[in-house]
């Protein structure tokens, strides 16, 4: 069974930092693009990052280009967000996402993060 | 970018009656070297994740229930419910995976009447 769990979201101050991690387990991560997909409370689905099998190819939505950074151990079978310079509009539920390149085909429960002081 | 519209925000339904979702893309998703529309459907429960319904406008996932169909190509779209269960409220999604920045549409809201 494919397992998608994120952790490492919270409250942060406006301008902080914040790293999300996210476990995956039932499949050959290394075979697999992995994506970062984000919904701010009550509202529709923002894609944020994706990340192919070994680095290659990295995208980022307009609005976190810069400021976030998406990586991957697989010999940890993870993936990470790092989050910089961090505004209320980054307020979301941050959904770790499985990719059959940009098919998003399995998505965690996700993690929450508040920008907020 | 390509901006997903959806279409409408929200719709009841009684039970077993049909439900039909629009969306459509700002420009084409249809590749002319597959000829593959790169168009997705997504469900969302209350609580829980999106699932992936239908991948290239008209493949149904394992699992998925047959009540569930997508069409179309290029630009426009469907998803169509045949017969509405209770267990299908939920707000529906729409995504192009044609090019980066993947987008989604606003979603629709589907409930029973």
């Amino acid at each position: 069974e494919v397992q998608l769990v994120e952790s490492g979201g919270g409250l942060v101050q406006p301008g902080g930092s914040l790293r999300l991690s996210c476990a995956a387990s039932g499949f050959t991560f290394s075979d697999y693009w992995m994506t970062w997909v984000r919904q701010a409370p009550g509202k529709g689905l923002e894609w944020v990052a994706i990340m192919n099998q070994d680095g290659s190819e990295i995208y980022y939505v307009d609005s976190v280009r810069g400021r976030f950074t998406i990586s991957r151990d697989d010999a940890k079978n993870s993936v990470y967000l790092q989050m910089n310079s961090l505004r209320a509009e980054d307020t979301a539920v941050y959904h770790c996402v499985r990719g059959s390149g940009f098919i998003l085909d399995y998505w965690g429960q996700g993690t929450l993060v508040t920008v907020s002081s | 970018d390509i901006v997903m519209t959806q279409s409408p925000d929200s719709l009841a339904v009684s039970l077993g009656e049909r439900a039909t979702i629009n969306c459509k893309s700002s420009q084409s998703v249809l590749s002319s070297s597959n000829k593959k529309n790169y168009f997705a459907w997504f469900q969302q429960k209350p609580g829980q994740p999106p699932k992936l319904l239908i991948r290239w406008a008209s493949t149904r996932e394992s699992g998925v229930p047959d009540r569930f169909s997508g069409s179309g190509s290029g630009t426009d779209f469907t998803l169509t419910i045949s017969s509405l269960q209770a267990e299908d409220v939920a707000v529906y999604y729409c995504q192009q995976y044609y090019a980066a920045p993947i987008t989604f549409g606003g979603g629709t809201k589907v409930e029973i009447k």
